[in-house]
């Protein structure tokens, strides 16, 4: 069975300043990656996503993700961050990348912006 | 295109009552999956269903649990005599039935509080 582990439940950092948020899976097959990102009471929003070929996927704001087989992680990073970055971060796989499956989620990241 | 809509987004109920949430997915959308937030915890998997079709309830409780997505209409998830520990947000998340990943997309979830 899949599983996922994001360490650091909390993460506090200084606006401007880089953050790397940690996340470790474990699956017996190959997976997608996804991180998702949740402001407070609203639901989960998209972030990046791997699926295959290159292993640095980036999105729009700014954030990039790296997905490393031999260590089965795929950490979550800014170079500077902002205010707005504030939220909830989630990390989460899906097996059986050929058919709609479910998700598994890890714990989540606090991610807590101060100037 | 609206996106995955959800409601009620609050939801209140004495232990004992039952609880009805609704999920209407993304227009074009066949797949649904609901996931449950426990409170400072990740999103757990519960059920995964197709139109009139349930293909993977290995995350729903066994009692008291059920759900359904008819042909015509949201997708329901319906807890019966629901209790305190049954308090949670619950999220319903949509995709197509098409390669490559089957994204799925969240609405705002429904936070339900039992008393």
């Amino acid at each position: 069975a899949q599983s996922v582990t994001q360490l650091d439940s909390q993460v506090p950092v200084f606006e401007e300043a880089p953050v790397e948020l940690r996340c470790n899976y474990s699956s017996s097959v190959s997976v997608y990656l996804f991180w998702y990102v949740q402001y407070p009471n609203q639901g989960l929003q998209l972030l990046l996503k791997y699926l295959s070929g290159s292993t640095l996927v980036e999105s729009i704001n700014g954030f990039e993700a790296e997905f490393n087989k031999s260590q089965t992680s795929f950490h979550l990073r800014k170079p500077s961050v902002h205010i707005s970055d504030t939220a909830e971060y989630f990390c989460a796989v899906k097996e059986e990348p050929g058919t709609a499956s479910k998700l598994t989620f890890g714990t989540g990241t606090r991610l807590q912006v101060t100037l | 295109n609206a996106g995955v809509m959800q409601n009620p987004r609050h939801l209140v109920r004495r232990r004992g009552q039952e609880a009805r949430l609704r999920c209407s997915p993304m227009k074009g959308h066949s797949h649904v999956y609901w996931y449950r937030q426990l409170p400072e915890e990740g999103l757990k998997f519960m059920v995964y269903l197709q139109k009139e079709n349930i293909i993977d309830e290995s995350g729903m409780p066994k009692e008291r649990f059920s759900a359904e997505f008819p042909k015509e209409g949201p997708s329901i998830l319906r807890i019966q005599q629901v209790v305190r520990g049954d308090s949670a947000a619950y999220f319903c998340a949509s995709s197509l039935y098409r390669a490559p990943a089957y994204e799925q997309y969240f609405g705002p979830g429904t936070r339900l509080t039992v008393t």
